[in-house]
């Protein structure tokens, strides 16, 4: 399995500002992927982070409000813009296919979250 | 997309096996079928995965019917700790257009004394 962590692991943000959130895996891994959980909800997939290029968006998530950078192997961003209390949510990070294990099939590793409040 | 359809919540006493059964009907021929379980305040935690027939950990079981089209967590003997939200996934990869993982509403356990 892989450890991941998240920072920060919760916020408080005003209105109009910005927040990026780091997800920190000890392990390569091939994918990585953005959740949002709202309050007793389930999961929501925001995207997919492609490691060099561009991220995968799911309908409903756009660029420019969840822009998301993976420079390598092991770590991504995932930056919420131009907040608004409907933002205000758990932002989860998850990977999986760790490089040079044995082939895997949708298990899926998952960072504790990051809990941001938008006031 | 196949999706999943589970209860929305179970109740227990301590002590007692949980069957939590979930439907797939449109389960894809590549897909695998994944279960998780969450805890307030934590990310979705792996409990175990299977393709057919039945799947066995030190956690829990997986039964899967012939035809694939539902399957049924299987956690023995539960404690107060495994009060929980698990989540049945099916899905087969991340390549290309692959079919993705989406997450259903989850089964609420509730365990008691």
């Amino acid at each position: 399995s892989a450890v991941i962590s998240q920072k920060p692991s919760r916020d408080i943000c005003q209105r109009g500002t910005s927040l990026t959130i780091q997800c920190q895996v000890d392990s390569q891994v091939t994918m990585m992927f953005w959740y949002r959980q709202q309050p007793g909800q389930s999961l929501t997939l925001i995207a997919t982070a492609n490691q060099g290029s561009e991220a995968t968006y799911e309908s409903g998530f756009v660029i420019d409000k969840f822009p998301i950078s993976r420079p390598n192997l092991t770590f991504s961003t995932l930056t919420v813009s131009n907040m608004s209390p409907e933002d205000s949510s758990i932002y989860l990070c998850s990977v999986a296919r760790l490089a040079g294990g044995p082939p895997s099939t949708d298990t899926q590793y998952f960072g504790p979250g990051t809990r941001l409040t938008v006031l | 997309l196949a999706k999943t359809t589970q209860p929305i919540s179970m109740d227990s006493y301590e002590g007692q096996e949980v069957n939590i059964t979930c439907s797939h009907n449109n389960i894809a021929t590549n897909d695998y079928i994944t279960w998780y379980q969450q805890f307030p305040s934590q990310g979705p935690r792996f409990i175990i995965q299977g393709y057919k027939t039945k799947v066995t950990n030190e956690v829990a079981s997986l039964f899967i019917p012939a035809d694939r089209k539902s399957s049924t967590l299987s956690l023995p003997r539960v404690s107060l700790s495994d009060t929980a939200v698990y989540y049945c996934l099916v899905g087969d990869g991340w390549g290309g257009t692959a079919s993705k993982l989406t997450f259903g509403t989850g089964t609420r356990l509730q365990v008691t004394l």
